[in-house]
This record gives C-alpha cells, sequence and structure tokens, in this order.
C-alpha cells in the first residue's frame, strides 16, 4: 500500500512565524502535491513536483514555497506566516501519468494567531 | 472558466436507502474524471477513475458513471459505514492538473 505521510497532524504558529510542513511517501512517485482545503472551497494547489529539483506552481502559490531535494521528500514553506494561512494542508503523491489516481496523507491542521 | 460542481452538498440517508451523488463540470477538455471518499480529519481516499462517457466503475456498494457533462456516484443499499464526504475531481486536457469540486457529505443512518 501507498503510504503518505506527514510531518505533524496538528501546528499552532503566531504570526510572522517561517512553518515547515513535511512530507514523505514511500512508493517511489514521481510526483508529488501540495494542497491546502478550506470549507466551502474545496482542495485548491498550492505547488507540486514531478521530479526532484522540480516545481511548478499551482493555482495559489503566493506565500508559499517548496523544497523537493529528494524524490520520497517533498517540504512546503511558510515563509512569514499570516492568520489566512491558517488550513488544513495536504500532500500528495502519484505516479508518472497517473495524475488523478493521487495518494493523500492525513492533512496537517495548522493554525496561525 | 473551468468549474467543477457538486450535488447535494449534504445527504442524509437512512441505512438501505439507494441514492446518487452528482458532479457537473464544465471544462474545456476532460482527460479523465477521478472519485474520491474523504472521512473527516483524513485525507482523501481514491476511488475511482473514469475516462470517456458510458464508462462506468464500480466497488462494493459504490458505482460511478460519466456522461459528457456529468458523473454520478450511485450508492445502493448505503451502510453507517458509507458516511464519508465524496468528492470528484476532473483533470484537463490541457495542464497537468486537477480541478476538484467542494464535496457531498453523505450520512448514513442505522
Amino acid at each position: 500500500d501507498v503510504k503518505v505521510t506527514q510531518s505533524s497532524r496538528y501546528l499552532v504558529k503566531r504570526t510572522g512565524e517561517k512553518v515547515f510542513l513535511e512530507c514523505v511517501q514511500d512508493m517511489d512517485h514521481e510526483n508529488m502535491f501540495w494542497y491546502r482545503q478550506d470549507p466551502g472551497l474545496g482542495l485548491r494547489l498550492i505547488y507540486f513536483s514531478y521530479d526532484v529539483k522540480m516545481k511548478e506552481k499551482g493555482d495559489i502559490p503566493e506565500g508559499y514555497s517548496v523544497s523537493r531535494e529528494k524524490k520520497e521528500r517533498f517540504s512546503l514553506i511558510l515563509e512569514s506566516a499570516s492568520t489566512n494561512q491558517t488550513s488544513m494542508y495536504l500532500c500528495a503523491s502519484s505516479m508518472p501519468g497517473g495524475w488523478g489516481e493521487q495518494y493523500f496523507g492525513p492533512g496537517t491542521r495548522l493554525t496561525v494567531t | 472558466e473551468d468549474q467543477v460542481t457538486q450535488s447535494p452538498e449534504a445527504l442524509r440517508l437512512q441505512e438501505g436507502e439507494s441514492s446518487s451523488l452528482n458532479c457537473s463540470y464544465t471544462v474545456s477538455g476532460l482527460r479523465g474524471l477521478f472519485w474520491y471518499r474523504q472521512d473527516p480529519g483524513k485525507g482523501p481516499e481514491f476511488l475511482f477513475t473514469l475516462y470517456s462517457a458510458g464508462e462506468e466503475k464500480e466497488k462494493e456498494r459504490l458505482k460511478a458513471t460519466l456522461t459528457k457533462k456529468e458523473s454520478f456516484l450511485h450508492i445502493t443499499a448505503p451502510k453507517p459505514e458509507d458516511s464519508a464526504t465524496y468528492l470528484c475531481a476532473v483533470e484537463l486536457g490541457n495542464t497537468d492538473k486537477l480541478i476538484f469540486g467542494t464535496g457531498t457529505r453523505l450520512q448514513v443512518f442505522p
């Protein structure tokens, strides 16, 4: 079974802090994704990566950056956290060509105060 | 504008009461349509992929169908363990991305 793990289930940070969210997958998937999920807005893509050191902006990249130094690990960075970044953050991975068949982690609920 | 709309937003069913969830889409080019299940506090879990109108997929009490404008997720004789939010997503033909609907929250009561 594909397993995608995220570093924290719950996180509380203060405005202006730098926040790191880590995601690890164990199935050797090329593609990895970061989403945020908000009530009434659904899942929105922040960034994705189709290979090590490659990254592409999604629909809402402002205020975020990513890092993919190893194939199995994809990190999301909030450079200076703001209250409007309070959300559920979901990481996912998929095989090449299997863009729609994504495997998700359990999510990190981030609260910025 | 590419859009995916799910209805209803919420659905309450009695155990054994069959029903359907709808996912309608207006996109410039459809490469595939995907259904996911999401339990509270968890990430979505992949269920089905549909690629062309007329295609059907089944898994236990769930059956997904696709037309040129919408997809249905039929739930036959649901059980309380089918309670979850069901998400659909569309993969656009000209970009490598998915557009997710906002989901239907299904509650099945014994």
